[in-house]
C-alpha cells in the first residue's frame, strides 16, 4: 500500500482549545482523502472528506486542510470536547477503489 | 441508513482451527466490500477487496489461501482465516460501498477481535 503518515503519534489538548492533527502522504496521484475517527474496540468513523481539487472544506466543528504542493493534510477541531478523544486516521484514495490509512493520532481531552 | 454490521465481535480459536467472519450491509446493496486488519496501536491495513459475485483482489503480502473471502450477494462478505494462528489475532474490520455510488465512500463495521490460542 502507499505510505500515509502521521507527524505527532499523541496528543492532548484542553477541553475547550482547538485540535491540529497532521497527516503526510506520500503518493502524489491521490485525489481523494478521508479522515477518520476510531474509539477504542470500534470500527472507523467518517469525520470529513476532500478532494483533491480543493484546499479547505469545512464540516460541523471540523475543517480539513489539503496541501498539494508538500503532500500534506490537516484535520482542525473547534472547541475540543471529552468526546472527540479517540484516535484519528487519515486515508487517501487514488483508484477509486482502495483506500490506504495512516499511522493514526492518538487524542486526548484534558477535561 | 448505510449500516454495516459484523458477526462475531469477538471470537477465540485454537490455533489451526479455522474461523469464519461474517459482514453484512443491512440497509443497502454492497457493490464493493473491503477487508481490513489492525493489530493494537496500528493502522487499518487494506487486506483485500471483495466485490459481489466475482473474486477477491488481495493486497500485496496477503495470503489469499489463508484469508478466504467469499461476496456471494449484495449484502453479504465473509472472510474465512484458515489454519489460525496465534499471530493471526487481530481486529479484522470490513466496510462496505453502496450500489451504484462512489467506492470512495465506505461505511465501516464495528469490527472483529480475533484471538487464536
Amino acid at each position: 500500500g502507499e505510505s500515509v503518515g502521521l507527524h505527532l503519534p499523541t496528543l492532548s489538548v484542553q477541553e475547550g482549545d482547538n485540535s491540529i492533527i497532521n497527516c503526510a502522504y506520500s503518493n502524489s496521484a491521490s485525489d481523494y482523502f478521508i479522515w477518520y475517527k476510531q474509539e477504542s474496540g470500534k470500527g472507523p468513523q467518517f469525520i470529513i472528506d476532500i478532494r483533491s481539487n480543493m484546499d479547505k472544506r469545512q464540516g460541523q466543528r471540523v475543517t480539513v486542510l489539503l496541501n498539494k504542493t508538500v503532500k500534506h493534510l490537516s484535520l482542525q477541531i473547534a472547541a475540543t470536547q471529552p468526546g472527540d478523544s479517540a484516535v484519528y486516521f487519515c486515508a487517501e484514495g487514488y483508484t477509486g477503489n482502495q483506500f490506504y490509512f495512516g499511522t493514526g493520532t492518538s487524542l486526548t481531552v484534558i477535561p | 441508513g448505510a449500516v454495516v454490521s459484523q458477526h462475531p465481535s469477538w471470537v477465540i480459536c485454537k490455533s489451526g482451527t479455522s474461523v469464519k467472519i461474517e459482514c453484512r450491509s443491512l440497509d443497502f446493496q454492497a457493490t464493493t466490500m473491503f477487508w481490513y486488519r489492525q493489530f493494537p496501536k496500528q493502522s487499518l491495513m487494506l487486506m483485500a477487496t471483495s466485490n459481489e459475485g466475482s473474486k477477491a483482489t488481495y493486497e500485496q503480502g496477503v495470503e489469499k489461501d489463508k484469508f478466504l473471502i467469499n461476496h456471494a450477494s449484495l449484502t453479504l462478505s465473509t472472510l474465512t482465516v484458515t489454519s489460525a494462528h496465534p499471530e493471526d489475532s487481530s481486529f479484522y474490520i470490513c466496510s462496505a460501498s453502496h450500489r451504484g455510488q462512489s467506492s470512495y465512500e465506505q461505511y465501516f463495521g464495528p469490527g472483529t477481535r480475533l484471538t487464536v490460542t
